[in-house]
This record gives C-alpha cells, structure tokens and sequence, in this order.
C-alpha cells in the first residue's frame, strides 16, 4: 500500500482557513486520495476524495498537486467543531481497504 | 449518526469471559468491516464481509471470531482475550461495489484485564 506522510499536529484559530497537508510520493496512477477524520470519541467520517483535479463539497476542498505527489486539504472557515485527527489515504481504484496512518491532530484554538 | 451502530458501547471482561460485539447499520450496505483502534497505533483493518461472506481476514488472531448472519448485522465473538486487545473495535459499512466510502460507527471501547 502506498504511504502518506502527515504533520502529528496542526494548531490554528477559530473562523480561520486551515490547510492540513499530505505527502505522497509513491502514488500511483489509480490511487485515489481520501481524507478522513475523527472526531473525539466518535468513529472516522469521510471528508472528500479526489484522482487528479481539485474537489470541493460541503465539508471541505482538496487541492492535489500537478504531480500528484502531495495534497493540501482546506476547511475554509474552521470552527470548533472541526478539532479531529484527519486522515490521508491513498485507495487504488476498486479496493476496498481504507488504511489508515498515524494522521494530523488538528487543534482549534477559540 | 452515521447509519451504523455499535453495542455495547463500553464493555470490561476478563480474560477467561466470552463475550459478543454487535454492530448494526441502517444504510442498506452489503460490505461491512471491523477495524481496531489500539492506543498510540493506526487503525487496522480486521475482517471485510461483503455480501455476508467473509473477503478478508488480516490475520487476525483466532480468539476473534466475526460472524455476518446477514447485510445489516456483523458480531465480533471475543473468547480468552489478552489485556493488550484492549482498544476500541469500530464497525463499518459501504454498498458493496468497491472503492467507495465507508460509514463508520461510534466503536466499542473494550478493557481485558
């Protein structure tokens, strides 16, 4: 499977845009990049997902480089509710393993 | 609330006890997975039901036993568990057709001592 790399943490303020970004130098042409996250003391929920443009929906936008090699996922307006450890992961096409990494801690700050 | 539920919610049990871990989910799904979440390490992928069958096992010892009677319901059977199983047992689910997303549920936080 092939690797992310992630900050451990992330600290930003209230009503402000944070990017959380990820490393992933080993992709692969059919894997598609997801995030997750984890809310304290709840399950992971999906965030977005994207192949090769950037993708925005009501949650976040996923900005993915040319190369493909890194990505930088972007909550426009954080809010406390969006303190999590968010996760990148990258998933070929088809599969239907989600692996997970250590993630980012994502700490806002009122 | 995510569709998926897990009971109980906590549970503490000694090595020598069974016990049963239930996950629901009301979201029409065939594909349904249970995944450990160890204190300090990522979470793992355990067993992936599709269909009612089971399509993998990441060698998981056997003192976890899953059954999936069928699409809506998956149980992880728990028999002379050792404390370093402690850890929360989260369940998921998708439709069943691949790469698509998974909806989780809130976890079972489980104590062997």
């Amino acid at each position: 499977d092939a690797k992310t790399t992630q900050p451990n943490s992330m600290e930003s303020n209230e009503e402000e845009p944070v990017h959380l970004p990820c490393n992933h130098s080993t992709i692969s042409g059919t894997d598609y990049i997801h995030w997750y996250r984890q809310l304290p003391s709840q399950g992971p929920e999906y965030v977005i997902h994207g192949l090769t443009s950037n993708v925005n929906n009501r949650m976040a936008s996923l900005a993915i480089a040319e190369d493909r090699k890194s990505s930088t996922l972007i909550l426009h307006r954080a809010t406390l509710r969006d303190a999590a450890v968010y996760y990148c992961i990258l998933r070929p096409q088809g599969a239907q393993k989600l692996v997970f990494g250590q993630g980012t801690r994502l700490t806002i700050n009122p | 609330e995510t569709g998926v539920t897990q009971t109980p919610r906590h549970l503490v049990m000694g090595m020598t006890n069974k016990k049963s871990l239930k996950c629901e989910q009301h979201l029409g799904h065939n594909a349904m997975y249970w995944y450990k979440q160890s204190a300090k390490k990522p979470l793992e992928l355990m067993f992936v039901y599709n269909f009612k069958e089971q399509t993998e096992n990441n060698s998981v010892p056997s003192r976890f036993s899953p059954e999936c009677p069928n699409s809506s319901h998956l149980f992880l059977h728990l028999h002379t568990l050792q404390p370093e199983d402690s850890a929360l047992y989260l369940c998921a689910s998708s439709p069943g057709q691949g790469e698509e997303t998974q909806y989780f549920g809130p976890g079972t936080r489980l104590l062997v001592l």
